[in-house]
């Protein structure tokens, strides 16, 4: 069965610009969540989807930053534009029941994004 | 507010000594309790997991933790650490009406040989 996985792994993009990150979660998992590592400190929670639909999207930033689940599936994250406050990893991970709360989340190798 | 706090933010053990590494939680009620670890080029592996029950338990590569309610702890323990070990290692939490895991902020492990 194959993991989490992230695209792009690394991504070099300059003030102003835009860059889409891309998770692509276990199959059969209806949760995804976003994360993301500031450099130097911890991880923290970004948005989370059961299916399609935005069950918490708490953590997002603010509202430079997007994120979509087309169909379910596979989810993209947008900064636009992109700020050099935005350089860190964003951690991607994805988790299995819808009924009762997930408790045990898998995670992609993270996009490492640097803002210059 | 809750949170998860590691105090240790590098540490440096030899080959084959014992390992452990700090994590407490400031949370309402007990939290659902994990320890991932980050290898080089890698994503978060889960390691263990604390629901309810034993406190004391028993995760992958040889590593177990101990949930101490009297101290909001849930340090992580190695008899014998190898040099694969090498990694960074989060603790997380996350309460039961909730989904999102709140992390500490990692401790870096360096092992000489």
């Amino acid at each position: 069965e194959a993991g989490v996985t992230q695209f792009p792994s690394h991504s070099v993009i300059e003030k102003g610009q835009t860059v889409t990150l891309r998770c692509d979660p276990i199959s059969g998992h209806d949760n995804l969540y976003w994360y993301r590592r500031v450099m130097g400190k911890e991880i923290k929670f970004l948005l989370h989807f059961v299916k399609e639909s935005k069950q918490d999207e708490s953590g997002m930033p603010n509202n430079r930053f997007l994120a979509e689940r087309t169909g379910g599936t596979y989810s993209t994250l947008k900064v636009q534009p992109a700020e050099l406050e935005d350089s860190g990893v964003y951690f991607c991970a994805s988790s299995h029941s819808t009924v009762t709360p997930s408790y045990e989340q898998y995670f992609g190798p993270g996009t490492r994004l640097t803002v210059t | 507010a809750q949170s998860v706090t590691q105090p240790d933010i590098h540490i440096t053990v030899s080959e084959g000594a014992s390992l452990e590494l700090r994590c407490n939680y400031s949370y309402g009620a007990t939290p659902y309790l994990f320890w991932y670890v980050q290898s080089p080029g890698q994503g978060l592996q889960l390691l263990l997991k604390y629901f309810s029950g034993d406190t004391l338990v028993q995760g992958i590569k040889g590593f177990e933790a101990e949930f101490k309610r009297s101290q909001s702890s849930f340090n992580l323990r190695k008899p014998s650490v190898h040099w694969s070990d090498a990694a960074e290692y989060f603790c997380a939490a996350h309460n039961n009406a909730g989904n999102m895991l709140t992390f500490g902020g990692g401790t870096r492990l360096m092992v000489k040989p």
